[in-house]
């Protein structure tokens, strides 16, 4: 069965100080995706990155940036800089094999907080 | 890319009624997918619904509280029966992109609160 840990509950920053959210993950297959999303108060679930199995390449988006290790089954995140508008909760997420099939397999969120 | 939208964005209901909550995608799709996000929770994965045949429901969750429908490939509904204030919680409708390297698509949400 597949799982993802999200060990950190909540996080609290100032302004323009760097975060990093961390995403552990438990798999038996080889193909698999890896997403983040970010909810905002307002509810709505906004896809922020999908990595796959196979891409062990880190990526930067602007200010945030991905460090994906299989090795370790880590996918964490980090906000350079962070904004009052990085204010979040945000979800790792896991999904098994390439098919629309597919379902995902939430963590429990880590509920970011960034104050002036 | 999808657009996904739900209708009601919000409701507030008593306590043993049902609320049906559409979900209306831009582009025919595979498979449609039900979740709900209890206060302060994460997602649980309700039921995946293929066009064409039942719904496939995750432990815990059974038809009968919560009956699917897939008339078509851009459309899916998802009834919450009997209401109790425990289902108070975010509905959100999701699905997958049909084309390679495609990502998981959500809804709005609609916000249920059961008194």
């Amino acid at each position: 069965a597949q799982k993802v840990t999200q060990a950190q509950t909540e996080i609290s920053v100032v302004e323009k100080e760097d975060v990093t959210l961390d995403c552990v993950y438990e798999t038996r297959d080889t193909t698999y995706y890896l997403f983040w999303y970010k909810q905002p108060p307002s509810g709505e679930l906004v896809f922020l990155i999908r990595r796959n199995s196979f891409d062990e390449q880190n990526e930067i988006s602007g200010r945030y940036s991905w460090n994906f290790q299989k090795s370790t089954s880590s996918f964490n995140f980090t906000i350079t800089a962070s904004q009052v508008v990085d204010s979040a909760v945000y979800f790792c997420a896991l999904s098994e094999g390439p098919g629309t099939a597919s379902k995902l397999t939430f963590g429990t969120g880590t509920r970011l907080q960034v104050t002036l | 890319s999808a657009v996904i939208s739900q209708k009601p964005s919000r409701d507030i209901c008593q306590r043993g009624t049902s609320l049906t909550i559409q979900c209306q995608v831009d582009s025919q799709v595979t498979m449609m997918f039900w979740y709900r996000q209890q206060p302060g929770q994460s997602l649980t994965l309700i039921a995946t619904a293929n066009q064409g045949s039942e719904a496939t429901y995750e432990s815990g969750f059974v038809i009968d509280k919560f009956p699917i429908s897939r008339p078509n490939l851009t459309f899916s509904t998802l009834t919450v029966s009997n209401m109790s204030p425990e289902d108070s919680s975010i509905y959100l409708c999701s699905t997958r992109g049909q084309l390679a390297g495609d990502t998981q698509y959500f809804g709005p949400g609609t916000r249920l609160t059961v008194l």
